[in-house]
């Protein structure tokens, strides 16, 4: 089955820089990758996601790039903001199903110090 | 619409016992799926189902039981609850086709198994 890792499991950074977190898949059929952003107490969000025809995907501060020959795609957070701190969770599609069956990362808790 | 909801939203249980854990959806999805998120884990998936009367394992199905009679709801039920239980239940929601795969979470319920 699909197996991801996620590094850093933390992350500290001072307000104003930027944030980058990657996580590699074993599935070479998985063809979607979202991230989720989950704030204490609260289920997991979509912040971004990417689908295996393209290399990034910007959103706002938010980019994720995919590179599906190494099997491995990133988020970066540009300036970031207190309100970004919490706990975000990269994923992979097993089997490339279209459903999202959903294989989670470890996850990594992001600080964002003012 | 309400999206996904949970009861409870915490419970404690002794070894042993047994109880389901509700989820609903108004949203029409036609995908549901459980989770479950441990300390350093990431979130599993217990079972997920891709329509009423379709239901089908995931990564950590033992010890739990799950049924679709509708497309609103998803209940999972654990038979004998064991100590090895203790984690965070999430639900989880969304389309099968198109190019909509989001899964919308419900805010979790917290499971203590003493």
């Amino acid at each position: 089955g699909e197996n991801v890792e996620q590094h850093p499991s933390t992350l500290s950074v001072q307000e104003g820089d930027s944030a980058v977190i990657k996580c590699t898949y074993s599935d070479s059929a998985s063809n979607y990758f979202p991230w989720y952003k989950q704030e204490l107490g609260k289920g997991p969000q979509l912040i971004i996601d990417i689908r295996s025809n393209v290399g990034e995907k910007k959103d706002q501060r938010i980019a994720v790039t995919l590179n599906k020959t190494a099997k491995h795609f990133s988020l970066h957070i540009t300036e970031t903001q207190p309100e970004d701190s919490a706990v975000y969770f990269c994923a992979a599609n097993a089997g490339g199903t279209s459903y999202g069956k959903l294989t989670f990362g470890q996850g990594t808790i992001l600080t964002v110090h003012p | 619409n309400a999206g996904v909801t949970q009861t409870p939203k915490f419970q404690v249980l002794k070894t042993g016992q047994s109880m389901t854990l509700q989820c609903a959806q108004d949203m029409n999805h036609e995908y549901m799926s459980w989770y479950r998120q441990d300390p350093g884990m990431g979130l599993r998936l217990i079972h997920y189902s891709v329509g009423a009367g379709i239901t089908d394992q995931g990564e950590v199905p033992n010890g739990y039981n799950v049924s679709r009679s509708t497309t609103e709801d998803f209940p999972l039920r654990l038979l004998s609850a064991a100590p090895s239980q203790t984690s965070v239940y999430f639900c989880a929601s969304s389309y099968t086709g198109g190019s909509e795969y989001e899964q919308y979470f419900g805010p979790g319920t917290r499971l203590t198994v003493t």
